[in-house]
């Protein structure tokens, strides 16, 4: 069974700090997709990036950044200088195939982050 | 980019009615929709795959008689609560991948915020 653990069920910051979130995931496939979501309170999902398990490149994006460690399977998300607006949940999802062959996501449970003024 | 939209956003009923939320894509085909359950400050749960023309694929304990699903184009996929009970309210969020992609990035619906009174 696949899954995915975001150990950190919430975590509150000063605006400014940097603050990194935790993603350890499991799973037997070899070829496997990782992805990181944003839900702010209006409760939409907000899609930040897509990572395939050949790809270990960390990436950039802005203020943000992720980390993918295969040898941990961990996938870490780090937001430097956060702002009030990055206020959210973060989600940690993993893609698994399904029994009639296409890919769903198995969630974490989230990682609620309070970025305070 | 990609929208996948929910309707309605909110919706209240009372008990031992039923409620149609439906989900559409809005510039793009998908053969494949998959509907998620979210309770309060809790991760998003699969409720079952809806396929374009067949029978949705409901994870185990999801009652399909009370969860109707039915993906009658490539570009709607509705979600009936059949006669709704409190416990039914929740938050359901739909997404979707666009014909002939696999494990591109699932765009999410804005979500629909059941309460059954």
């Amino acid at each position: 069974a696949q899954k995915v653990t975001q150990a950190q069920t919430e975590i509150s910051v000063v605006e400014k700090e940097d603050v990194t979130l935790d993603c350890v995931y499991e799973t037997r496939d070899t070829t496997y997709y990782l992805f990181w979501y944003k839900q702010p309170p209006s409760g939409e999902l907000v899609f930040l990036i897509r990572r395939n398990s050949f790809d270990e490149q960390n990436e950039i994006s802005g203020r943000y950044s992720w980390n993918f460690q295969k040898s941990t399977s961990s996938f870490n998300f780090t937001i430097t200088a956060s702002q009030v607006v990055d206020s959210a949940v973060y989600f940690c999802a993993l893609s698994e195939l399904t029994q009639g062959g296409s890919e769903k996501l198995v969630f974490g449970k989230g990682t609620k982050l309070t970025v305070n003024p | 980019g990609a929208v996948v939209s929910q309707h309605p956003s909110r919706v209240i009923c009372k008990s031992g009615t039923s409620v149609k939320i439906e989900c559409r894509s809005l510039d793009f085909q998908a053969t494949t929709m998959f509907w998620y359950r979210q309770f309060p400050k809790q991760s998003l749960m699969l409720m079952a795959t809806s396929n374009e023309g067949s029978k949705a694929t409901y994870e185990q304990g999801v009652e399909k008689d009370k969860f109707l699903i039915n993906h009658a184009s490539l570009t709607l996929s509705t979600l009936t609560v059949t006669s709704a009970h409190p416990e039914d309210s929740s938050f359901y969020i739909c997404s979707a991948r666009e014909t002939g992609t696999r494990s591109g990035e699932l765009f999410f619906g804005e979500g629909s915020r059941l309460t059954v009174l």
